[in-house]
């Protein structure tokens, strides 16, 4: 069966450490893997996109990894700070035919950096 | 990127009735997609929506619970039918901006008691 794994539903770091973020697939082939950060009663917000063809992304803080032979993508903030707490929400570009893609999302893991 | 207004933010509906939630886009867009996020839960997708189209419905989701309308472009509802306590989710729609994610509107909370 198709799975997405975020591997940690909740993780604390220390202000300032970086915070490594990890997502999983199976069984799937995605053209496009998204992270998106949703703050509780939001929606999500799109931060970063990566192609197939791509192995890092950079944005500012943030640095997205991509492996498709692992089927993994690794999600960095550095110099994290308390207003980086959020959930974070790895999501795939899945093409569903007729030139249409569908996002599909794994669960997320919630971000907590303590001062 | 694209800027989506959606409501009702929130509401508290009696069992067997129906709400419709409106999301209003501030460009025209092909495609629209309705969102279910459960408590704790992630978000699962319920249907696609072209303007002139039926919607394309997912697995689990039906067009008689989950009634899709696209009159133009740039606007589109979801009525939720007939509700039970299972139906209590978040709401939400989306559009894609090419190169830019997804776009999402802030969500529609409802409580069904």
């Amino acid at each position: 069966s198709q799975k997405i794994e975020q591997n940690s539903e909740a993780l604390n770091i220390q202000e300032g450490k970086t915070a490594t973020l990890t997502c999983n697939y199976t069984n799937y082939s995605p053209a496009y893997l998204q992270w998106y950060r949703q703050d509780p009663g939001r929606g999500p917000v799109f931060l970063l996109l990566i192609r197939e063809n791509e192995k890092e992304k950079r944005k500012e803080r943030l640095k997205v990894t991509f492996d498709t032979t692992l089927k993994q993508s690794l999600f960095h903030i550095t110099a994290s700070q308390p207003a980086d707490s959020a959930t974070y929400l790895c999501a795939l570009d899945i093409y569903s035919g007729a030139g249409s893609y569908q996002l599909t999302f794994g669960k997320g893991t919630k971000l907590s950096v303590i001062p | 990127s694209a800027v989506i207004s959606q409501k009702p933010s929130r509401d508290i509906c009696q069992r067997g009735t129906s709400l419709t939630i409106q999301c209003q886009v501030d460009s025209q867009v092909t495609m629209m997609f309705w969102y279910r996020q459960q408590p704790g839960q992630s978000l699962t997708l319920i249907a696609t929506a072209n303007q002139g189209s039926e919607a394309t419905y997912e697995s689990g989701f039906v067009i008689d619970k989950f009634p899709i309308s696209r009159p133009n472009l740039t606007f589109s509802t979801l009525t939720v039918s007939n509700m039970s306590p299972e139906d209590s989710s978040i709401y939400l729609c989306s559009v894609e901006v090419w190169g830019e994610g997804y776009t999402f509107g802030s969500g529609t909370r409802l409580t069904v008691v």
